[in-house]
């Protein structure tokens, strides 16, 4: 499944595809990115971040990609599990500004 | 190894009541945020600290709102006097240096202002 952008609040997708997270960033001049992942009653927890002088970068079953064309950022999980659901936001960071914009998020569901 | 830790995790109070926030950041990160996240508004900065000293405060709402961070382990937030508007989740995250290092959030303080 495929998220086409923050509008779409919800995506949905079965236990052991891969899960693909999108984000349209604002600004040209932003120069660092950071994916979190936030389950109920608890803070945003890290996932990964790039830097604007990068397109791609690893984790364990996470990749982040980034498009400066078009400003976009996306987040792929590989063999999404069920303890993948959670609400999934980027971030960016303006080159120059002292903080993270964040976006609205996008509620990830697994289905068994 | 301990994260942010926040107290209170809950706190209930009569609007116009006096309400401080507690955060203690990671050891040996010198960068300190305070966060502010409702349905609305999504996650939005209130502050940052780096060393201990206040660098952007452009997002504290109002003077009702105020900050310390008096040393490297702990910091407040305070809302005086607090309004139902004020009922959020407010969260606290530090980093090791500056804001293009991740930051590691607290598990919040829910505010209910009623």
């Amino acid at each position: 499944g495929e998220s086409v952008g923050l509008h779409l609040p919800t995506l949905s997708v079965q236990e052991g595809d891969n899960s693909i997270i999108n984000c349209a960033y604002s600004n040209s001049a932003s120069d660092y990115f950071i994916w979190y992942k936030q389950e109920s009653g608890k803070g945003p927890q890290f996932i990964i971040d790039i830097r604007s002088n990068m397109d791609k970068r690893q984790g364990q079953r996470v990749t982040v990609l980034l498009n400066k064309t078009v400003k976009h950022l996306s987040l792929q999980i590989a063999a999404t599990q069920p303890g993948d659901s959670a609400v999934y936001f980027c971030a960016e960071k303006i080159q120059g500004a002292q903080k993270l914009v964040f976006g609205q998020g996008t509620r990830l569901t697994i289905n068994p | 190894d301990a994260g942010v830790i926040q107290s209170p995790r809950h706190e209930v109070t009569e609007m116009g009541q006096e309400v401080t926030l507690r955060c203690k950041p990671i050891s040996g990160h010198n960068s300190l945020f305070w966060y502010r996240q409702t349905m609305m508004r999504g996650l939005e900065l209130l502050i940052y600290f780096n060393n201990n000293v206040p660098i952007d405060d452009s997002g504290m709402p109002e003077d009702r709102f105020s900050a310390k961070m008096p040393n490297a382990s702990f910091s407040t937030l305070k809302i005086q006097p607090s309004e139902p508007r004020d009922s959020a989740v407010y969260f606290c995250a530090s980093s090791l240096s500056g804001v293009s290092q991740p930051q590691h959030f607290g598990d919040g303080t829910r505010l209910s202002i009623l």
